[in-house]
């Protein structure tokens, strides 16, 4: 069975960092790509970056234009975890921040999302 | 980036009856070069991640109900619930993965009436 495990969710002040990780089992990691979407409270869902750097190939990570600058992600394909480092927090960064993968193998980033983690929480407040 | 709209935000349906969601893409998600539809279906139920419904406007995911039908092409799609169940009570949305940003529909909301 797919799974995708968040964490590293909290609370945190503006301008704060805060790095989330993500355990993939199930499947084999290094073979999709994987993302970052993120749920406000009580609002939509809103992507937040691709990392498609999987085994074997150069593979390119994508972020939304909101988070550019701040949000890094990295992942460990030898482990099968992800993460999103998080600088310059914001208060409209405040979000469930969902783990997500790519619906087929590759390195193509123009792909739906077929598993989603159950999130965690980052709350960014002083 | 492509803005995606859907016409209901929420829908008040009887249990068993047949209930369709819209959405809509500012701009075209069909690839020429594969005949493809790029958009997607998620359904959230309260306090959950979201689940894959459709992918490619209308491939059905696997172990989703076949009460789900997903149509359109271009611009226009249509999430179709031939007929509601209890368990159908939860927010859709569609999303494009035609061209970065992503985008997702803001959501339409399903209610039993």
């Amino acid at each position: 069975e797919v799974q995708l495990l968040e964490s590293g969710g909290g609370l945190v002040r503006p301008a704060g960092s805060l790095r989330l990780s993500c355990a993939a089992s199930g499947f084999t990691f290094s073979d999709y790509a994987m993302s970052w979407v993120r749920q406000a409270p009580g609002k939509g869902l809103e992507w937040v970056s691709w990392d498609a750097r999987i085994s074997g190939s150069g593979g390119r990570t994508d972020y939304a234009d909101s988070v550019k600058g701040r949000f890094t992600t990295a992942r460990d394909n030898a482990n099968g975890m992800l993460y999103l480092q998080m600088n310059n927090l914001r208060a409209e960064d405040t979000a469930v921040y969902y783990c997500a993968k790519g619906g087929r193998p590759g390195p193509e980033i123009n792909i739906w999302i077929d598993t989603w983690g159950q999130g965690t929480l980052v709350t960014v407040s002083s | 980036d492509i803005v995606m709209t859907q016409s209901t935000d929420s829908l008040a349906v009887s249990l068993g009856e047949r209930t369709t969601i819209h959405c809509r893409s500012s701009q075209s998600v069909f690839h020429s070069s594969n005949n493809k539809n790029y958009l997607a279906w998620y359904q959230q139920k309260p306090g959950q991640p979201p689940k894959l419904l459709i992918y490619w406007a209308s491939t059905r995911e696997f172990g989703v109900p076949d009460r789900f039908t997903g149509s359109g092409s271009g611009t226009d799609f249509t999430l179709t619930i031939s007929s509601l169940q209890a368990e159908d009570v939860a927010v859709y949305y569609c999303q494009q993965y035609f061209s970065l940003p992503q985008t997702f529909g803001p959501g339409t909301k399903i209610e039993i009436k």
